[in-house]
This record gives structure tokens, C-alpha cells and sequence, in this order.
């Protein structure tokens, strides 16, 4: 129950495209919901994020579609660039006693934008 | 230049050796956390503190050890207990306020820690 799934766990794209990465919980009290980006050597950093009172948000060439029945969320790069070739993780967590619960992250994918 | 900084960037283990890897933040953040990350396994919480002088497991603290004497500080010590350390370790850390919409984590760059 305290699982977020993701899938795929590689993406490879051509430059222009869409990358496409889904998520997937059971667990109905989660109420916050980040996508990190990770390059290589480095730590992860909060790409955006969605709370479930809304089903889509957009920032600059990335969105997030929440669909709250399905218990799925997704993100979408549109207009792929080669920099944009990193690791993505969804995560997922709880407010507990009016802050927020630690985050439980996705097992990432491996984003790779061909030229 | 406020950030997280993690050292040593390689860390190299003996058999039966304790090794600390170092996290320091000037972030003013309360809350800080440790996480281990595995190729394909995404991140798994080792232990966090959300307060000076306070820490709580994660899910897979057998065979860590954490303190947290200052606000900027919170090392971990891998223990010849962890039989598997060979991984990439993050520390992170976050402001924890309890109205606080958007519980941000602010990550290190990491360090890789291998076994001899």
C-alpha cells in the first residue's frame, strides 16, 4: 500500500518528442505528489509537483495529468531535448499530524533524448 | 552559496571497517535525511531527523548509524554491520514546516561508496 510504481524503467526519445512516464499508488491518502529529476553524478532536484485537487499541471514544457479515480499520475516533456536525458522519479507522501510525511519514490527511469 | 555538501564524493570500504560519510547544509533547514540509492531501486530512506538532538529509522537502517548534534549536520556511519554497502548515498534536507505546501527536499551531490 505505501508502493508508487513507475514504468518505464528506460525511455528512449527522439529529439522533438514526447517522453512519456507513468506512476501508479494504492494508497488513497496520499496528497502530494513530486517528479525529481537526477543527472548523472549528482542528487536529485524537485522538477514539479501536483496535489490532487487538481488533475493537470503545466510548467514550461513539463506537465503533470493526475487522474485521481485511476490512482495514476504521469509526466509528460514535451519538445524533448537531449538535455533533458536523466533519470526521473515520481515519489508520493502523506501530511501526518499537519506536515507533510516522508516521500516514497518510484524506482526511477532512465530518460535517453537522441539528437 | 547555500546548499547541501556531502564528502567525501568516492568512499572506499575494507571488510569489517566503519566508514562516516559527511553531510553539512547552510539551508536552515530542520529536517534532514539519508537515503541510499541502487541502480533500478530508486530511493530508499535510511534514517531522518527532524530536530536537533532526534532521528528515526527508515525503512532500511539496519547497519547504519546517524547523529544529529548540530542544526547542520547529520553524518552517517556505515557499520561492518551493513554486509551489501556498495551503493550511491544522498543526503537531503527540508524546512518541515507544518504549513508548508510543498515539502521540498534539497539534495547533495552524493557519495559513492564501494567495497575493497
Amino acid at each position: 500500500q505505501q508502493q508508487v510504481k513507475q514504468s518505464p524503467q528506460s525511455l528512449i526519445v527522439q529529439k522533438g518528442g514526447i517522453s512519456i512516464i507513468n506512476c501508479a499508488y494504492e494508497n488513497t491518502a496520499f496528497d502530494y505528489f513530486p517528479w525529481y529529476q537526477q543527472f548523472p553524478g549528482k542528487g536529485p532536484a524537485l522538477l514539479i509537483a501536483i496535489r490532487p485537487d487538481v488533475s493537470e499541471k503545466k510548467e514550461g514544457r513539463f506537465t503533470i495529468s493526475f487522474n485521481k479515480s485511476a490512482k495514476q499520475f504521469s509526466l509528460h516533456i514535451m519538445d524533448s531535448q537531449p538535455g533533458d536525458s536523466a533519470t526521473y522519479f515520481c515519489a508520493a507522501s502523506i501530511k501526518v499530524r499537519g506536515s507533510q510525511g516522508n516521500l516514497i519514490f518510484g524506482k526511477g527511469t532512465k530518460l535517453s533524448v537522441k539528437p | 552559496d547555500g546548499g547541501i555538501t556531502q564528502s567525501p564524493k568516492y568512499l572506499f570500504r575494507k571488510e569489517g571497517q566503519n566508514v562516516t560519510l559527511s553531510c553539512e547544509q547552510n539551508l536552515n533547514h530542520d529536517a534532514m535525511y539519508w537515503y541510499r540509492q541502487d541502480p533500478g531501486q530508486g530511493l530508499r530512506l535510511i534514517y531522518y531527523s527532524q530536530i536537533v538532538n532526534d532521528f528515526q529509522k527508515g525503512d532500511i537502517a539496519e547497519g547504519y548509524s546517524v547523529s544529529r548534534e548540530k542544526k547542520e549536520s547529520f553524518p552517517l556511519t556505515v557499520t561492518s554491520a551493513q554486509k551489501n554497502p556498495t551503493a550511491f548515498y544522498l543526503c537531503a534536507s527540508s524546512t518541515r514546516r507544518t504549513t508548508a505546501r510543498n515539502e521540498k527536499l534539497f539534495f547533495g551531490s552524493g557519495t559513492q561508496l564501494s567495497v575493497l
